[in-house]
């Protein structure tokens, strides 16, 4: 079946760096772009970025910016996310997530199941 | 803040209908097409309607999804306790920057 499975969770100081992985199976990893969302604890969605696993092509947040990076190894159909200078506002479950084509509003239809980073001292 | 204005809570009884509003703007869901996702406790989201009215397979009629001009709303019919669960509305601006709404805690009574 279709899926997107997620490296554990991760435990980082301020200052320091994560990356976390998205591993896809049951389709064509190079066929859909991947997005990351985060959600902070009791608070909404935050949309962090998106990569097309086809070409590379990556767009971010704004204010992610300088700190966000995403790639792709098509030789394991994976997705990484990585976030340096890492402050305690960082702290959130991470989520991947597969976009639909343009003709279909880049919706997200498949999600990894979450990895939680937490930021502390 | 977010860009998408949601309603915070909304509550009906078991059977009832509801309705979730999605408001933006000409930038966002006013040129792009809006989804809904559906989050229930301690779970990843769900796709609950894409392209503004489309249902993915598996999920039930009693959802559907309707947008005019700059606003989008999340109809919900025949209300289940197991529909209990935060929901998102999420759309695109010409930036090709995701948006989503703040939430909506839908409670059913």
């Amino acid at each position: 079946q279709v899926q997107l499975v997620q490296s554990g969770a991760e435990v980082k100081k301020p200052g320091a760096s994560v990356k976390v992985s998205c591993k896809a199976s049951g389709y064509t990893f190079t066929s859909y772009g991947i997005s990351w969302v985060r959600q902070a604890p009791g608070q909404g969605l935050e949309w962090m970025g998106w990569i097309s696993a086809y070409n590379g092509n990556t767009n971010y947040a704004q204010k992610l910016q300088g700190r966000v990076t995403m790639t792709t190894d098509t030789s394991t159909s994976t997705a990484y996310m990585e976030l340096r200078s890492l402050r305690s506002d960082d702290t959130a479950v991470y989520y991947c997530a597969r976009m639909l084509s343009p003709a279909k509003g880049y919706a997200f239809d498949i999600w990894g199941q979450g990895t939680m980073v937490t930021v502390s001292s | 803040q977010s860009v998408l204005t949601q309603p915070p809570s909304v509550s009906a009884a078991p059977g009832q209908k509801v309705t979730i509003s999605c408001s933006g703007s000409s930038s966002n869901i006013g040129n792009n097409y809006v989804s809904w996702y559906q989050q229930l406790p301690g779970t990843a989201p769900k796709l609950l309607i894409y392209e503004n009215n489309k249902r993915p397979s598996g999920i039930p009629d009693r959802f559907s999804g309707s947008k005019s001009g700059t606003s989008a709303t999340l109809g919900i019919t025949g209300l289940q306790t197991g529909d209990e669960a935060d929901y998102y509305c999420g759309t695109w601006d010409s930036s090709l920057s995701a948006q989503f709404g703040g939430g909506t805690k839908l409670t059913v009574l």
